[in-house]
């Protein structure tokens, strides 16, 4: 198993530019979930989705949207790059009726 | 507003030496409480995860203790390892709300040789 996976590790954008992070988890989790890390600050979540075809605001959503139309698969797409948006993003996955969540290795997004 | 603080915001040890993590929290009522580890350039792994009606819970050389009176917990590591450099999350799972799940910080814990 890959576990959870994101693709790219590293982008730089300019202000303005739209893009797609890439979340594929190999696990079946019925739950899956994009947060933000930044400096001083704890993990913040962006979106979530408890299920194939479904999304849900989570803390920080202004910005992004996401889409799941597969089980495995979670986007989060930025449809105009902010310098607000440099940050590290992580998505996680979980099984429903379990808590813990599996986090992928971040991808690391710079607006300049 | 839920919260969750952690102290120290980092700390220095030496290898073999014992540390204590501590983790205060405001979230009521709340499920459970949880510890993450994070290396540098990685995600979060989860080392321990207490109910409300725990009181510790082991893992290894870590040690989750849980006061639910007074909302504190604290992350014991015992002989550290080199290893053991890294940043350690607290997570407390709230039961209302629409976030339920509220991030600490971290304490950033290098170990030196």
């Amino acid at each position: 198993n890959a576990g959870v996976t994101q693709t790219p590790k590293f982008r730089v954008l300019k202000t303005g530019q739209s893009m797609t992070l890439l979340c594929a988890q190999d696990m079946n989790h019925e739950y899956m979930y994009w947060y933000r890390q930044d400096p001083g600050m704890g993990l913040r979540l962006i979106h979530y989705s408890v299920g194939e075809g479904t999304t849900a605001k989570g803390e920080v959503p202004d910005g992004y949207n996401v889409s799941r139309l597969k089980k495995q698969n979670f986007l989060l797409g930025l449809e105009s790059a902010a310098p607000s948006q440099t940050s590290v993003y992580f998505c996680a996955s979980r099984p429903s009726g379990e808590e813990t969540q599996y986090f992928g290795p971040g991808t690391r997004l710079l607006v300049l | 507003k839920n919260q969750v603080e952690q102290s120290p915001q980092s700390l220095i040890i030496l290898e073999g030496k014992n540390c204590t993590l501590q983790c205060n929290y405001t979230v009521s009522p709340f499920s459970n409480l949880r510890w993450y580890k994070q290396d540098t350039g990685r995600g979060p792994v989860s080392l321990t995860i207490m109910t409300f009606s725990e009181n510790t819970k082991s893992n290894g050389r870590y040690t989750a203790t849980l006061d639910a009176d007074t909302k504190q917990s604290s992350l014991h590591i015992t002989a550290s390892q080199l290893s053991d450099s890294a940043s350690y999350i607290c997570v407390v799972r709230a039961t209302s709300g629409t976030y339920k799940y509220i991030f600490g910080t971290g304490t950033r814990l290098k170990v030196l040789a």
